[in-house]
């Protein structure tokens, strides 16, 4: 089964832009994948799904702040213009017919 | 509008059965494509895939905890069920369930039910 690889943790300051990374397995490079943002203490929330041409597809409501991008196995979440309740995890997702798996999120911390 | 909400004891003894509950409206798990699956997340850590079940009664199940798992879905409810065998403290989790799109891979997520094991 595919495997995600997320760095543990990254921060950035009040109105900048920040870019996180999911990396999968090499026999997996094409996969879509999605990106869930969790705030303290609530439930995840689905914020894109990114396929393997770059192309994503974004949830209902999500601000245009959010973007997302891919690179041969990576897939990457932009968020520009920083906010604080941008502060949370953030864990990418890839699944097929047989399987979901989840990366092992990023904490984001707005500095 | 996609909602789900999970139900179930919030504390277990180690070695009992855990059975959960996803109650869910927005869509029918009798309508084809449509799935519903299970995630937990131990205080402090990363989510972990545990279940899923779709609309033609086709389970699947994480590796690692298959020999305990059971999902089952009750379509006249709406709901899903999924139990769990041999309770250990290590089991101590939030338990989500959550619905993907059918069309894309968006998932609508329950806000959760955190469940402790502890004697």
């Amino acid at each position: 089964q595919p495997v995600l690889t997320q760095s543990p943790s990254a921060s950035a300051f009040l109105g900048s832009s920040v870019r996180l990374t999911c990396t999968l397995s090499g026999r997996h490079d094409t996969y879509i994948i999605a990106w869930h943002q969790q705030q303290p203490g609530k439930a995840p929330r689905y914020l894109m799904e990114i396929g393997s041409s770059g192309n994503y597809h974004t949830g209902s409501g999500l601000p245009d702040r959010f973007s997302g991008s891919s690179s041969g196995a990576a897939r990457y979440l932009t968020i520009s213009n920083l906010q604080s309740e941008d502060e949370a995890e953030y864990f990418c997702e890839t699944w097929d017919s047989k399987t979901w798996v989840f990366g092992g999120g990023t904490k984001l911390t707005v500095l | 509008q996609i909602t789900l909400q999970e139900s179930g004891p919030k504390l277990v003894k180690p070695t009992q059965t855990l059975t959960l509950t996803c109650s869910f409206s927005g869509f029918s798990l009798t309508t084809t494509g449509e799935r519903v699956g299970w995630i937990r997340q131990p205080p402090g850590k990363a989510l972990e895939w545990l279940a899923l079940v779709y609309w033609d009664d086709d389970e699947r199940y994480s590796p690692s905890l298959r020999s305990r798992l059971t999902i089952a879905k009750d379509t006249s409810k709406n709901q899903v069920v999924l139990t769990m065998t041999n309770m250990d403290p290590v089991d101590t989790a939030t338990y989500f369930c959550a619905h993907r799109n059918r069309n894309n891979g968006g998932l609508s997520w329950g806000q959760g039910v955190l469940v402790t094991v502890s004697s």
